[in-house]
């Protein structure tokens, strides 16, 4: 299975600060990686998928980098509605698999 | 506009089944992969069914020969037939569409294996 590791496992910020979390995947999976961010007690929401590409609807201020084995999800000018955990998934191969997030906590 | 809800969560006692449906509206179960995902409490996801447009189905490794993914048609529904159930499988069971990556999300059932 190929592992997918998130760095760090929870940052503080302030509101308008720029945040950029990491996930690193075991071996080469191309492009094939999404972001979901997820508040408590709700299901994940797409972000961006093929590592680069904004789900339509989400806000601009939200980019992912990154291919091969190096991912990254940026967060400009943090909102509060942002205040979130953020999972990344692989989707290269069975099992998709998904790090173990995130957590983006106001400072 | 797209919607999944999930129902038919519930407690279950150790080796005990339950069957999980997720009514879709919107769009078409049968055109798309569809999947279900689950997060144990204060956990992360874990993808434990998908199946394929064409109806080929995978498995987790934890889940294999005890689950069942299947989907009506003519109901739009997706089911997961849960069997031999653990205290392992307690979680929150979430339906998605799944084209590669999880773009709609059902609001999720609770499945809680206790005795």
């Amino acid at each position: 299975d190929i592992q997918m590791t998130q760095s760090p496992s929870s940052v503080s910020a302030s509101v308008g600060d720029t945040v950029t979390l990491t996930c690193r995947a075991s071996q080469d999976i191309s492009s094939s990686l999404a972001w979901y961010q997820q508040k408590p007690g709700k299901a994940p929401e797409l972000l961006i998928y093929a590592a680069t590409n904004l789900q339509s609807g989400v806000p601009s201020r939200f980019s992912g980098s990154g291919s091969g084995t190096d991912f990254t999800l940026t967060i400009s000018s943090l909102q509060p509605e942002d205040f979130a955990t953020y999972f990344c998934q692989q989707a290269d191969s069975f099992p998709w698999t998904f790090g173990q997030g995130t957590k983006v906590e106001i400072k | 506009e797209v919607q999944l809800v999930e129902s038919g969560g519930g407690l279950i006692q150790p080796g005990g089944s339950l069957r999980l449906s997720c009514a879709a509206s919107g769009f078409t179960i049968s055109s798309d992969y569809m999947g279900w995902v689950r997060q144990a409490p204060g956990k992360g996801l874990e993808c434990v069914s998908v199946i394929y447009s064409g109806g080929n189905t995978y498995y987790a490794d934890s889940v294999k020969g005890r689950f069942t993914i299947s989907r009506d048609s003519s109901k739009n529904t997706l089911y997961l037939q849960m069997n031999s159930l653990r205290a392992e499988d307690t979680a929150v069971y979430f339906c998605a569409r799944a084209l590669y990556y999880f773009d709609y999300w059902g609001q999720g059932t609770l499945v809680f294996v206790s005795s």
